[in-house]
């Protein structure tokens, strides 16, 4: 148990369906990111909000809309993807406090797109 | 900008084996320095870190030294065993204010077989 719980872990959804990936951390942190992680590829940071505010969007298409509503929770709204976008989609928290920024996972959200 | 290399795998080792995986950083700054792990089907996991030259991180058997002359942070272990079969990734954040996320490298995949 890492502290940042992420649902759902396992996600099928066709290309034109709108679905949404959900993070919650219980650690206190103040920022929180997504990552994408594809076989065969390097992690991808994709988003990064520090006190709820978006600080950090990685050129990622507009079919991927991030949400932080507070700064324990974070979304991930998903919509006409493409077959490409299936990965393993990581949250992450942290504690931002000047040096040494160690980031806490979550489990991911494996996602198939068909 | 910054970035971290590490030695490409699959990395197979025997059980009791010692296991040395590479890695090398570019950063501008001082930066912070975290080794991840990640078992199959999970997240990444913390397993240590250094913050500053000559600090070594440690945890269930693992080690690192953050070596700033020769900008390096290699795994090390003296006896593999299966349970550590995983992919592990080195990392860096800069040390300066503000937020500034991990940069991974690509990682490593380890397989110890009895």
């Amino acid at each position: 148990e890492t502290g940042v719980t992420q649902t759902p872990r396992h996600l099928v959804m066709g290309m034109t369906n709108k679905k949404s990936l959900k993070c919650e951390q219980h650690l206190g942190h103040n920022a929180m990111y997504w990552y994408k992680q594809s076989a065969k590829k390097p992690l991808e940071l994709m988003f990064v909000y520090n006190f709820k505010e978006q600080t950090e969007n990685n050129s990622v298409p507009s079919r991927f809309s991030p949400e932080c509503p507070n700064s324990s929770h974070l979304f991930l709204h998903l919509h006409t993807l493409q077959p490409e976008d299936s990965a393993l989609y990581l949250c992450a928290s942290s504690q931002v406090e000047g040096s040494g920024n160690t980031i806490y996972f979550g489990e991911g959200s494996w996602l198939t797109v068909v | 900008g910054d970035s971290v290399t590490q030695m490409e795998g699959p990395v197979t080792l025997s059980e009791e084996a010692f296991l040395t995986i590479n890695c090398t950083y570019t950063a501008t700054g001082y930066p912070s320095l975290f080794w991840y792990v990640q078992y199959p089907g999970e997240g990444l996991q913390l397993l240590l870190k250094a913050t500053k030259a000559d600090d070594k991180g440690s945890n269930k058997g693992f080690e690192a030294t953050y070596r700033k002359e020769t900008t390096s942070f290699h795994l090390e272990k003296g006896s593999v065993q299966v349970s550590d079969s995983a992919v592990y990734f080195c990392a860096l954040s800069e040390s300066r204010s503000g937020n500034t996320p991990l940069v991974f490298g690509k990682g490593t995949r380890l397989s110890v077989i009895a």
